[in-house]
């Protein structure tokens, strides 16, 4: 059973660092064509996608978000981190991570139940 | 960067066909995938590359991918078919994007 869950702050200051975490089960990010990333939807909003980690530590960032991202894996620990610098009110919103399929042209297969992050002073 | 556009809403009486669309420039050329999100639920995906469907996922659901528009169908609808749907495209000038989503209502 392949099962992710995300974690981290729910409330966090304006211009502080976000750090989420992606603990996932049954499946294992050394396996080629794998990849875990992360999506978010502020609320009443679209999906948007952030970043994503293959297998072989190849990483992705959103173009305009890219200066304020950092993805990282733990292999060992099957866990996925995203860090998101100098967070702003507009940064509100539900963060999902997720497990790819394929390469470049991929889909999200499995999905965390999503964690609530709120940016507010 | 590449835009894709989806409309804002599409209605559908139960039992009736509903077709919801993926605009975007030569977007035939690219690979389409499908998401069923429901209020407080993370996505599901219901066809991924076009046009191929999860198991899982009823045979009601298909998708087609031709020149500027891509369209997820939906055959007999029914009530529990009422969410919101994003398509999601790979652009090499912008990599993933998600449509703006369509709500679909089931009157």
């Amino acid at each position: 059973q392949i099962t992710l869950k995300e974690s981290g702050p729910t409330l966090v200051k304006p211009t502080q660092t976000l750090t989420l975490t992606c603990t996932f089960s049954g499946f294992s990010l050394s396996t080629s064509g794998v990849g875990v990333g992360w999506i978010r939807q502020p609320p009443g909003k679209a999906l948007e996608w952030l970043a994503l980690i293959y297998w072989d530590d190849d990483k992705r960032y959103s173009s305009s978000l890219k200066s304020r991202l950092t993805i990282t894996k733990d292999t060992s620990k099957n866990q996925v981190v995203l860090t998101m610098t100098n967070v702003d009110p507009v940064d509100t919103a539900a963060y999902y991570c997720a497990r790819s399929r394929g390469t470049q042209t991929y889909y999200f297969d499995y999905w965390g139940q999503g964690t609530l992050v709120t940016v507010s002073s | 960067s590449y835009v894709v556009t989806q409309p804002p809403s599409v209605s559908v009486a139960p039992g009736k066909t509903a077709r919801i669309t993926c605009g975007g420039n030569n977007i035939g050329s690219k690979s389409v995938h499908w998401y069923q999100q429901k209020p407080g639920q993370a996505p599901v995906v219901v066809i991924y590359y076009d046009s191929d469907r999860p198991s899982g996922i009823p045979e009601r659901f298909s998708g087609s991918n031709s020149g500027n528009t891509a369209t997820l169908t939906i055959s007999r609808v029914e009530a529990g078919d009422e969410a919101d749907y994003y398509c999601q495209v790979w652009d090499s000038s912008s990599d993933q994007i998600f449509g703006g989503g369509t709500k679909l209502t089931v009157l």
